[in-house]
């Protein structure tokens, strides 16, 4: 399969606990967002790098998240000290960053629950 | 501000065809994106428009007006496994995808 791929596609947690999670994105491709869903929500963006230089992050984003892609490769997003209000689904995209059409191809999320 | 409006949920019959609307306003614009997400998966690529005009893949076309700010998805012969939300996407002057909340097109044997 050379799709994007995310570990784990479930994760039930704790308020207060730390969560990481794992993204490999086609691998030929430059660019790869995080986003997270709520359900009835389209996705919400919440970083973008082009090759491990994160480019962008969201205003709306709290310090307790932090993502990295330190090889330009695969990228970890981290939750510190996790809420309630952080349930949602994570979805990691890539895209090859050639050319303006530059489709956005995402993996299968990753499910967080918070209790 | 940059803003997406599509319908909230859309009732078709199997068979039939359906039309869903959307409208945007974004600072810049790089092109407009449809996605198809099935509950509870990620979505999945489907169209992408950046000419006026009507694009057409199979069952699928896709519709751009740049001066109104305006695109529409239309699905023909409807098949029950169309049931999903349909997400369109603006491309803002930043290359970064402006989402609108969804539309959710139930099917009707």
């Amino acid at each position: 399969d050379t799709g994007v791929s995310q570990d784990p596609r479930h994760k039930i947690t704790k308020r207060g606990q730390n969560v990481t999670f794992r993204c490999d994105p086609i691998s030929e491709h430059n660019r790869l967002y995080w986003y997270r869903q709520t359900l009835g929500q389209g996705p919400e963006f919440l970083t973008y790098f082009q090759n491990e230089a994160q480019l962008e992050k969201s205003r709306l984003l709290s310090d307790r998240f932090s993502a990295e892609r330190p090889k330009g490769s695969f990228s970890t997003l981290e939750i510190q000290r996790t809420e309630q209000g952080d349930s949602a689904m994570y979805l990691c995209a890539s895209s090859s960053g050639e050319g303006h059409t530059d489709t956005q191809y995402f993996g299968p999320g990753t499910r967080l629950t918070v209790l | 501000g940059q803003n997406i409006d599509q319908p909230t949920e859309m009732t078709a019959t199997e068979g039939a065809i359906v039309q869903i609307n959307c409208t945007y306003q974004t600072s810049g614009f790089n092109g407009l994106f449809w996605y198809q997400q099935h509950a509870g998966e990620a979505p999945t690529f489907l169209s992408y428009n950046v000419l006026d005009g009507l694009e057409e893949k199979g069952r699928f076309s896709s519709f751009l007006s740049r001066s109104k700010g305006y695109s529409y998805l239309l699905l023909k012969e409807l098949q029950m496994k169309d049931s999903a939300s349909y997400l369109c996407a603006a491309m803002d002057s930043n290359y970064q995808l402006i989402w609108g909340a969804g539309t959710k097109l139930i099917i009707k044997p």
